[in-house]
């Protein structure tokens, strides 16, 4: 198995353009999770799904935009890239139910705004 | 809303010291406790988990206690390797408060063991 994977592993924009990151994972999760992570600050949850077709806004949604059209995939978009969406962005997922899940973790993209 | 608070680093060691990293929590609900570790150029794995007052999870040598009358989470090892070198997170899930199983991280603390 291959876990959560994350594509790219590195990005460079600039000012204005647009991307999307896909995260996919092969263990049948329910939720998926888009996180950033800046330095000093831990992670922090940007968008989740809680199953194919829902998506719900974490702590920091703005400038961001997501899709879970398939269960095993879970896309962040970036319409307009800013400098402040310099970051590393980790995909996580796990499975419904128990309150104690462990979150799996894909081992991140490094985006860099110019 | 739910915070988590964790010492700042980086912690200097040397091989076979004693590790100590603080965490304190605030939650309204009834938290899960976790300890995530990063290493170098990797995601986060989880290193280990406490669901309720009083139970300790371990794992690799690590141990944390959920302390409820100290709203801590504590991480020790008695003995570092170079190996553990790596950020600390620590991590609390509330779902009675919400759906998701959605985690809120501290800030993370970077570890360096020399040899």
């Amino acid at each position: 198995n291959a876990g959560v994977t994350q594509t790219p592993k590195f990005r460079v924009l600039k000012t204005g353009q647009s991307m999307t990151l896909l995260c996919a994972q092969d263990m049948n999760h329910e939720y998926m999770y888009w996180y950033r992570q800046d330095p000093g600050m831990g992670l922090r949850l940007i968008h989740y799904s809680v199953g194919e077709g829902t998506t719900a806004k974490g702590e920091v949604p703005d400038g961001y935009n997501v899709s879970r059209l398939k269960k095993q995939n879970f896309l962040l978009g970036l319409e307009s890239a800013a400098p402040s969406q310099t970051s590393v962005y980790f995909c996580a997922s796990s499975y419904l139910g128990a309150r104690t899940d462990t979150q799996y973790f894909g081992p991140g993209t490094r985006l860099t705004v110019l | 809303g739910d915070s988590v608070t964790q010492m700042e680093g980086p912690v200097t060691l040397s091989e076979e010291a004693f590790l100590t990293i603080n965490c304190t929590y605030t939650a309204t609900g009834y938290p899960s406790l976790f300890w995530y570790v990063q290493y170098p150029g990797e995601g986060l794995q989880l290193l280990l988990k406490a669901t309720k007052a009083d139970d300790k999870g371990s794992n690799k040598g690590f141990e944390a206690t959920y302390r409820k009358e100290t709203t801590s989470f504590h991480l020790e090892k008695g003995s570092v390797q170079v190996s553990d070198s790596a950020v600390y997170f620590c991590a609390l899930s509330d779902r009675l408060k919400a759906a998701g199983n959605k985690l809120t991280f501290g800030g993370g603390t970077r570890v360096l063991v020399k040899p």
